[in-house]
């Protein structure tokens, strides 16, 4: 049982630049959303999903896109990476968005 | 709208000592209360949560937290600090009519030997 899985798990980018965030869960959740972490704001809510096919935008979702075509997968794109996106990527999931959430490992971006 | 505050970035305590981490909420209608806690370089773990019932809610490695709706608070608390709960803590709300959970910034414990 693997939990929640995220590749890869460090990443540089040049600016312009695009590139997909693999996340994937083995405990058939439901929900499943992407978090952004920097310093001194917490996690903020990107994109989430409450089940396969069905999307919604989160707090920042401007400059990435998401989509949900199983259970398992939700990669996050982004479409034309900038050094403001320069952060920590924490995908997780849960059987519904009132519950635990399982976070996975992270993925640290640094875009020049 | 839901809102999560957590009004120290830092809490220093000693070993031995008892700690606190402070978390006061807003929200309409009936609260899911969380704490997660990050160690460095890791991803968030659960700790404990609050959803109905019991006032006091006790979790993970010892710790517990108070859920008090007059104050909107759900500060977490541990009898005795160990060095290894030096981690940067964070608690999250959602209410019920929401699809989305609000973090605050965190609170880095530091427990000094």
């Amino acid at each position: 049982n693997a939990g929640v899985t995220q590749t890869p798990k460090f990443q540089v980018l040049k600016t312009g630049q695009s590139m997909t965030l693999q996340c994937a869960q083995d405990m058939n959740h439901e929900y499943m959303s992407w978090y952004r972490q920097d310093p001194g704001m917490g996690l903020r809510l990107i994109h989430y999903s409450v089940g396969a096919g069905i999307t919604d935008q989160g707090e920042v979702p401007n400059g990435y896109n998401v989509s949900r075509s199983t259970t398992e997968d939700f990669p996050l794109r982004l479409l034309s990476a900038a050094p403001s996106q320069t952060s920590v990527y924490f995908c997780a999931s849960s059987r519904t968005e009132k519950e635990t959430q399982y976070f996975g490992p992270g993925t640290r971006l640094l875009v020049l | 709208a839901q809102s999560v505050a957590q009004p120290e970035d830092q809490v220093n305590v000693a070993e031995g000592n008892p700690l606190t981490v402070k978390c006061t909420y807003s929200v309409s209608g009936n609260p899911y209360l969380f704490w997660y806690v990050q160690y460095p370089n890791r991803g968030l773990q659960f700790l404990l949560k609050y959803i109905t019932g019991d006032n006091l809610v006790k979790g993970s490695y010892g710790f517990e937290a108070e859920f008090n709706k007059s104050q909107t608070s759900f500060h977490l608390k541990k009898p005795s600090a160990l060095v290894s709960d030096s981690a940067l803590y964070f608690c999250a709300v959602i209410s019920g009519g929401s699809y989305i959970p609000t973090f605050g910034r965190g609170t880095s414990l530091i427990v000094h030997p």
